[in-house]
């Protein structure tokens, strides 16, 4: 098994220009969810979702939507890239709400 | 809802000495507790988790954590510690239903020689 596994692992963006970070998970996990995480903090909830075709925000989901077609995929969208959304992006899932939440290895996304 | 406190941002140590990582949550149900480690340029890997029954709880690379109830912690330790045990560890809570999941602020532990 892969597990998680985010494409690209490096991108940088111009101010508007936009961009889906991919998120594929072999587990058949049910609950997935999008972290930021920015130097010197913790992480961010964007946005999670608790199975295929239900998603609901996290605590900074102004300027990112997302969408999820499958149980595997979690596609990250960010329409108008903006400074602020320089970041390291981590896709994560679990196979419920309050189990262990398994991590891919990330992406880093500089918006200049 | 939850929420969780590390207390130390940075902990330094020289190499086999023991470090305690310190970890307070609060919550008004009761809680899963995880600890999560993650390396340079790495994502998020798992150390050990308490869902129920013994207090101690054994994890990975020879750390452990003991869950104290009546102050609320989750504590994570390791007796003699290792130049690869660099990293940022973060607690993590979750509620004992729905799907609310929240990590801690992160401490990074850095292993002098």
């Amino acid at each position: 098994n892969a597990g998680v596994t985010q494409t690209p692992k490096f991108r940088i963006l111009k101010i508007g220009q936009s961009m889906t970070l991919q998120c594929t998970q072999d587990m058949n996990h049910n609950y997935m969810y999008w972290y930021r995480q920015d130097p010197g903090m913790g992480l961010k909830l964007i946005y999670y979702s608790v199975g295929a075709g239900i998603t609901d925000k996290g605590e900074v989901p102004n300027g990112y939507n997302v969408s999820r077609s499958t149980t595997e995929d979690f596609p990250l969208r960010l329409e108008l890239a903006a400074p602020s959304q320089t970041s390291v992006y981590f896709c994560a899932s679990s196979a419920q709400g309050r189990n262990e939440q398994f991590f891919g290895p990330g992406t880093r996304l500089t918006v200049l | 809802a939850q929420s969780v406190t590390q207390l130390d941002s940075q902990v330094p140590v020289f190499e086999e000495a023991p470090v305690e990582l310190r970890c307070n949550y609060s919550s008004s149900v009761s809680v899963y507790l995880f600890w999560y480690v993650q390396y340079p340029n790495q994502g998020l890997q798992l150390l050990l988790k308490y869902l129920s029954g013994s207090t101690l709880v054994k994890g990975i690379n020879g750390f452990e954590a003991e869950f104290n109830k009546s102050q609320t912690s989750f504590h994570l330790r390791k007796p003699s510690v290792h130049i690869s045990d660099t990293a940022e560890y973060f607690c993590a809570v979750s509620a004992s239903y729905g799907q609310n999941f929240v990590f801690g602020p992160g401490t990074r532990l850095s292993v002098l020689p």
